[in-house]
């Protein structure tokens, strides 16, 4: 199985702060890769696909990038309504696989 | 509005069976797959697997073969998730998705756009 790594485990950030979440793959996905946003109590919502294309209705301050084993989620300046968790998922090879999440807290 | 509505909260014992239903409305049921993804409690996600609506096909995770069915029923646009031999780590929120792109834009996975509000199942003695 292809094994996705999310880093930081935690993030710590201010309203206003461009921040950058990172997942690696164990082998290479293209741009096979998925993020997705989940608060608590929610079920996850789709932020972004193929690596780097914006869901509809996703404000464009989310933004993706990488191809092969490196993607980067970036917020380009963060709102009180995005302090949540960020997971990738691959679905390059099956099983389509998830990080482990990165939980981004208000500093 | 497009949503996935599911059914309501379980409680199983150990060995038992459980069936949860995930009614969707608001688009074309037949032209999209769903997907089942669960979630134990505090833990990250896991995709337990897909079935196309419009054929009927499936994947499903290779840790859950012969204990998982998914499928789906046209006539009232609802999928199905059953899940045999309960065990205590099957303890999850379990919740429904629908498949992006389309089956007319071919047999691919893109992620997963709409989701169910998710159902609890707990397995307990």
């Amino acid at each position: 199985d292809i094994q996705m790594t999310q880093s930081p485990s935690t993030l710590s950030a201010s309203v206003g702060d461009r921040v950058t979440i990172t997942c690696r793959a164990s082998q290479s996905l293209s741009i096979w890769l998925a993020w997705y946003q989940q608060k608590p109590g929610k079920a996850p919502k789709l932020l972004i696909y193929k690596a780097s294309t914006l869901e509809s209705g996703v404000p464009s301050r989310f933004s993706g990038s990488g191809y092969g084993t490196e993607f980067t989620l970036t917020i380009s300046s963060l709102q009180p309504d995005d302090f949540a968790t960020y997971y990738c998922q691959q679905y390059s090879t099956y099983p389509y696989t998830f990080g482990q999440g990165t939980k981004l807290e208000i500093k | 509005q497009v949503q996935l509505v599911q059914s309501g909260g379980e409680v199983k014992k150990p060995g038992a069976s459980v069936k949860v239903s995930c009614k969707a409305s608001g688009y074309t049921f037949a032209t999209y797959g769903i997907s089942w993804v669960r979630q134990a409690p505090g833990q990250g996600l896991e995709l337990m697997g897909w079935v196309s609506a419009y054929n009927g096909n499936t994947n499903y995770a290779q840790n859950l073969q012969g204990r998982v069915t998914m499928t789906t029923d046209t006539s009232t646009t609802t999928a199905y998730m059953e899940l045999r031999g309960l065990r205590s780590d099957d303890t999850a929120v379990y919740y429904c998705a629908r498949v992006i792109p389309p089956a007319d834009q071919g047999n691919y996975f893109y992620g997963m756009d709409v989701w169910g509000q998710g159902t609890t199942v707990t397995v307990s003695s």
